[in-house]
């Protein structure tokens, strides 16, 4: 099984800085099946970024996605106060399908 | 609109069954692999299980593998989830969700979830 494993688990931030969240997969993944998801409190998950680094449909350029192998990032610039809520890595590469544990973002 | 409505959800007992459906409408829901994932309260998401366009094929996690069997109905445009011998462990809101292809599988479009509470 893929552990992937989310760093840091809660990260402290103002409106308008930059937010940088890492995904560490214990094997390689393929980078096409690697995905973002944000979660907000009583709410489904929503898609963010797919392959890596491919924006979903109707997703802000604030956000944005990065890295292969072992190593992914995604950034979100510019923090607006929607943006304050839990982000997933999910990887589709082998199966069992698995999650990160998830990054809490927090207003600071 | 893509819109995936589950229901189904409630409190059982231990070692009881519970089946649980899920909706869709707004895309050709024949045409998509489709998907459940749960998450404990507190907990992160857990993938549990995938079914092919057509039913032949179907994927589970280890956790649920011969408790669990997902099916679906695409005259009636609903998917399943049968919930047999269930544990506390398996306590958790249960999201259905479609899967799409695009070098490689997007859980693009999710419901809001049904609640699945496992008590005596």
């Amino acid at each position: 099984e893929v552990v992937l494993t989310q760093s840091p688990g809660t990260l402290s931030l103002s409106p308008g800085e930059r937010a940088t969240l890492s995904c560490r997969a214990s094997q390689s993944v393929n980078g096409g099946y690697l995905a973002w998801f944000q979660q907000k409190p009583g709410q489904a998950p929503r898609l963010l970024i797919y392959g890596a680094s491919i924006r979903a449909t109707g997703i802000p350029d604030r956000f944005s996605g990065s890295g292969s192998g072992t190593d992914f990032t995604l950034t979100i610039n510019r923090l607006e106060p929607e943006d304050f809520a839990v982000y997933y890595c999910q990887q589709c590469s082998i199966s069992p399908w698995t999650f990160g544990q998830g990054t809490k973002v927090e207003i600071k | 609109e893509v819109r995936l409505v589950e229901s189904g959800g409630g409190l059982v007992q231990p070692g009881g069954s519970l089946r649980l459906s899920c909706a869709a409408s707004g895309f050709t829901f024949s045409s998509y692999w489709m998907t459940w994932v749960r998450q404990a309260p507190g907990k992160g998401l857990e993938w549990v299980a995938n079914i092919m366009q057509d039913g032949s094929e179907s994927y589970y996690v280890d956790s649920v593998k011969g408790r669990f069997t997902i099916s679906r109905d695409n005259a009636q445009k609903s998917l399943h989830l049968q919930m047999n011998s269930l544990r506390a462990e398996d306590t958790a809101v249960y999201y259905c969700a479609r899967l799409a292809w695009s070098n490689g599988w997007i859980f693009d479009y999710w419901g809001q979830g049904t609640v699945v509470t496992v008590s005596s």
